[in-house]
């Protein structure tokens, strides 16, 4: 299995553009989260889904920040408008129920000028 | 979510053993202690997980006391790359993790 699959891994943007972050989790499991870490705050939870469903975006700082996972292979992360102090890296993970290990993918490096 | 607390950061050498002391005083009944190594421009990555006593696998140990306030993750003979974040969390089965800041462990040759 490749693992988790995050796209791009680097995105440089001006602030007010949108941003859209992709994941591809493992095949087969069943839970996607998107965290942010930052050195300032380390690494948050933004927002996870089961099964397709967001079940905690308690995480999602502002409105400017969207979530979707339109199937069970594929999930997005939009940030729109950009500002800078959403410059991050951004890890998506994934996880089987059936197993608590999360795992995470390479990251996107986001930077909001 | 159960808090932890870990030393901010730990230095030792190739081929000694490094052991990280991670408290979590109230810590819940059905509580499972998790370790996560991050590597530099790496996602996390699941090391150990424990509940109670001792547990050990090809890449460290865990060592739990009876109370579970607190527990003990051990690299035995560290190298060059190991140097990374060491992060203990503490969790029921939870999607909830709170990684903290971690303990970063440097590694000298």
């Amino acid at each position: 299995d490749a693992g988790v699959i995050q796209s791009p891994r680097h995105e440089v943007t001006e602030m007010g553009q949108e941003v859209t972050l992709r994941c591809k989790p493992i095949s087969g499991h069943n839970s996607l989260f998107w965290y942010r870490q930052t050195m300032m705050r380390g690494l948050e939870l933004l927002i996870y889904f089961n099964n397709n469903v967001p079940i905690d975006d308690s995480g999602m700082p502002e409105d400017r920040f969207s979530a979707k996972m339109p199937n069970a292979s594929f999930s997005t992360l939009k940030i729109q408008p950009s500002e800078p102090r959403d410059s991050a890296v951004y890890f998506c993970a994934s996880s089987s129920r059936d197993d608590n290990e999360q795992f995470f993918g390479p990251g996107t490096r986001l930077t909001v000028l | 979510l159960a808090k932890t607390t870990q030393p901010i950061s730990m230095d030792s050498y190739e081929g000694q053993e490094v052991n990280i002391t991670c408290s979590h005083n109230n810590i819940a009944t059905n509580d499972y202690i998790t370790w996560y190594q991050q590597f530099p421009s790496q996602g996390p990555r699941f090391i150990i997980q424990g509940y109670k006593t001792k547990v050990t696998n090809e890449v460290a140990s865990l060592f739990i006391p009876a109370d579970r306030k607190s527990s003990t993750l051990s690299l035995p003979r560290v190298s060059l790359s190991d140097t990374a974040v060491y992060y203990c969390l503490v969790g029921l089965n939870d999607y909830k993790l709170s990684f903290g800041a971690g303990t970063t462990v440097t590694v000298r040759a």
